[in-house]
């Protein structure tokens, strides 16, 4: 089981606002990264830190944190957000090796 | 440009050994972490280890640790992921992934290299 809990499946109308969510222990006191997986692709890197977007990516995508939920929110999603989503941060230890969600699969209706 | 590179889609039988490479380019290889991320067929994703090339210094998650082999090779800016005995278990793709210093995020990742295990 994972130290880092999602939503297993979330929809949203496309065009709408949509929030994932990642809760633990240990997000009290780190920041978590939101990874962006289409079926047959490695992750990609979406949003880090506090709300910090690599270069590429859409902002569209916006990440917000409170107390022990980070949050990761789609702002006119788009037929192309349709993926799987997981939250990584550090386990509840702080060990620096980190923990995945369990991800969230996003489907845009 | 960052790259990871890995190599190649692998078959073995249960008990051969493996050795899988994700060989980086674009950046100074010797001074940024870099990790496995296991994800079996239609599950999430999982740390295996991470290394930093430059001392070698190694972290295994506990439900790998002893079952893996994590190394680098920085003359030729390639890491490993080594197995002595596969079984069927093994079985998933895996994914090399380089880690912002400092933290847990993961900027860039490479393509994955599936393994299978199957008698």
């Amino acid at each position: 089981s994972s130290e880092l809990t999602q939503d297993p499946a979330v929809s949203v109308a496309l065009g709408q606002t949509v929030t994932i969510t990642c809760q633990g222990d240990s997000l009290r006191s780190f920041y978590a990264s939101w990874y962006q997986q289409k079926p047959g692709q490695a992750p990609l890197l979406v949003i880090y830190g506090k709300n910090n977007r690599p270069s590429g990516i859409p902002d569209r995508f916006s990440g917000s944190n409170s107390e022990n939920t980070a949050s990761l929110t789609i702002t006119g999603a788009q037929a192309e957000d349709e993926a799987a989503y997981f939250c990584n941060s550090r386990d509840t230890s702080g060990h620096q090796l980190g923990v995945f969600g369990g991800g969230t699969k996003l489907t845009v209706l | 440009e960052v790259q990871l590179v890995q190599s190649g889609a692998e078959v073995k039988k249960p008990g051969e050994s493996l050795k899988i490479s994700c060989e980086g380019s674009g950046y100074s290889f010797s001074n940024y972490w870099i990790g496995w991320v296991r994800q079996k067929p239609g599950k999430g994703l999982e740390w295996v280890g991470i290394i930093y090339p430059a001392d070698s210094n190694t972290r295994y998650s506990p439900s790998f640790q002893g079952q893996v082999t994590i190394s680098a090779d920085t003359s030729i800016n390639t890491a490993y992921l080594q197995w002595t005995s596969l079984s069927a278990s093994d079985t998933a793709v895996y994914y090399c992934a380089r880690r912002l210093t400092g933290t847990t995020t993961v900027d860039h990742w490479g393509r994955g290299t599936l393994v299978t295990v199957s008698s």
